[in-house]
């Protein structure tokens, strides 16, 4: 069963253009939800984390959009650049019973210059 | 350079065979967790290790198994190796066992033929 379910599976976007990627979960014990950034050959790599006591947490061009009630949280990339061409991942996880994060199943974004 | 270090990056071995993935984690950290991830289960944790000790368990299979030495280094035991166990698998630090802040390796790649 996937805790976390994340969509589109893949993205075009114009460069400038706006990139949002989608995850719902159930379990409403997460109380912590990181974006991780995969380039091709690498590990992920933490990208940015919200928790549930705020709506939106904004990094540079990156921003997290939370919706507690409908148990969905959001990626938005401003000003998408050919750079940001990767696999992004969500993931949950509850810290005060488990380590164990669970991760949405990938994203792969292509911008176009 | 995540300061995770995994060997070997690639592997490519029969099946039946036994394999043992290496792990070293970032400098200061204790916990060390490992990942497969594979094209169609996405990142499914494996297993946690925190300071030498198992502290979670995921969906890890009983030929698989791990352990965490005192340098803090840890290594997954892969064995009786069947087609469907190719995957990247992952390591990831943190400095406490709650796992904000997931530092990943960049992976090995096992390829069971």
């Amino acid at each position: 069963q996937q805790q976390v379910k994340q969509s589109p599976q893949s993205l075009i976007v114009q460069k400038g253009g706006i990139s949002i990627i989608n995850c719902a979960y159930e379990n409403t014990a997460f109380d912590y939800f990181p974006w991780y950034q995969q380039f091709p050959g690498k590990g992920p790599a933490l990208l940015i984390a919200i928790r549930p006591d705020v709506s939106e947490k904004k990094e540079g061009r990156f921003t997290i959009s939370f919706n507690k009630s409908a148990k969905q949280f959001s990626l938005h990339i401003m000003d998408s650049q050919p750079g940001d061409s990767a696999t992004y991942f969500c993931a949950a996880n509850q810290s005060n019973t488990g380590n164990q994060f669970y991760f949405g199943t990938g994203t792969s974004l292509t911008v176009i210059p | 350079d995540s300061g995770v270090t995994q060997t070997p990056k690639h592997l490519i071995t029969a099946t039946g065979q036994r394999v043992t993935l290496r792990c070293s984690p970032r400098s200061g950290d204790l916990s060390v967790y490992w990942y497969q991830q594979s094209l169609d289960q996405g990142l499914q944790f494996l297993i946690q290790y925190y300071n030498g000790e198992e502290r979670a368990k995921g969906n890890i299979l009983e030929r698989f198994s791990a352990q965490q030495f005192p340098d803090l280094h840890s290594e997954l035991n892969l064995s009786s190796l069947e087609l469907g166990d190719s995957a990247l698998y992952f390591c990831a630090s943190s400095v406490d066992g709650v796992g904000y802040g997931y530092t990943f390796g960049s992976g090995t790649r096992l390829t069971v033929v």
